[in-house]
């Protein structure tokens, strides 16, 4: 287990509408970045937060869009829900944002849309 | 771009088979190769990982991988697998300023005790 809390665990919401996801740091981290699971594929990088900005972002429309607190908890929003955003989102957290700092994966939120 | 290939999709072994997954990467610069597992109801494990060095590195519960840089190669290997090693394992590169990991598409391992 990682020091990395996500939730909620499970959530189903209807096409069109918005959700938040919420995601805890591990003590110590300062770097969140947010990843999409769709079934049977990989992770993708959505976007990642250093010290409250964006700090990079993936091939990923602007109704993706994230906040980081002062605490380095984060939030990933999501707007106007499509059928293909169904999937499981991870977040993961590192002490510093580059190649060379390793990232904690929390457990994720499995999001269904219908 | 960077990309990663996993090159089998569903891997079925018995107990005490050999494991070798294949995991090719596509990027031109200086690269960090990382193996994670996800068994089943859990979260993204970090299993090994290759900075800079050994181009042979060691990781946990036995696996341990080969960067071969030659073949933008960096298969991982277990000896002898047991009916616990039953996951999905992913093979990511992180080659990028910011850090994000590219991740290929999985191979399920499947052991048959």
């Amino acid at each position: 287990e990682t020091g990395v809390t996500q939730s909620p665990t499970h959530l189903i919401k209807t096409r069109g509408q918005q959700v938040t996801l919420r995601c805890s740091s591990q003590s110590g981290h300062n770097t969140v970045s947010w990843y999409q699971q769709a079934l049977g594929q990989g992770p993708q990088f959505i976007f990642q937060y250093y010290r409250e900005e964006e700090n990079g972002r993936g091939n990923f429309p602007p109704r993706f869009s994230g906040l980081q607190f002062p605490n380095y908890s984060s939030e990933l929003n999501v707007n106007a829900l499509e059928l293909d955003d169904s999937a499981l989102y991870l977040c993961a957290s590192s002490t510093g944002q580059g190649r060379r700092y390793e990232q904690y994966f929390g457990p994720g939120t499995r999001l269904t849309v219908t | 771009a960077q990309s990663v290939s996993q090159h089998n999709h569903h891997v079925i072994l018995s107990e005490a088979a050999s494991l070798e997954l294949g995991c090719n990467y596509s990027y031109g610069g200086t690269v960090n190769l990382f193996w994670y597992v996800q068994y089943p109801g859990q979260h993204l494990q970090l299993l090994l990982k290759y900075f800079s060095g050994d181009p042979l590195v060691k990781g946990i519960k036995g696996f341990e991988a080969e960067f071969i840089k030659s073949k933008f190669s960096f298969n991982l290997r277990k000896p002898s697998v047991q009916w616990s090693d039953t996951a999905e394992y992913f093979c990511a590169v992180n080659g990028g300023s910011q850090g994000n990991l590219i991740f290929g598409k999985g191979t399920k391992l499947s052991v048959k005790p």
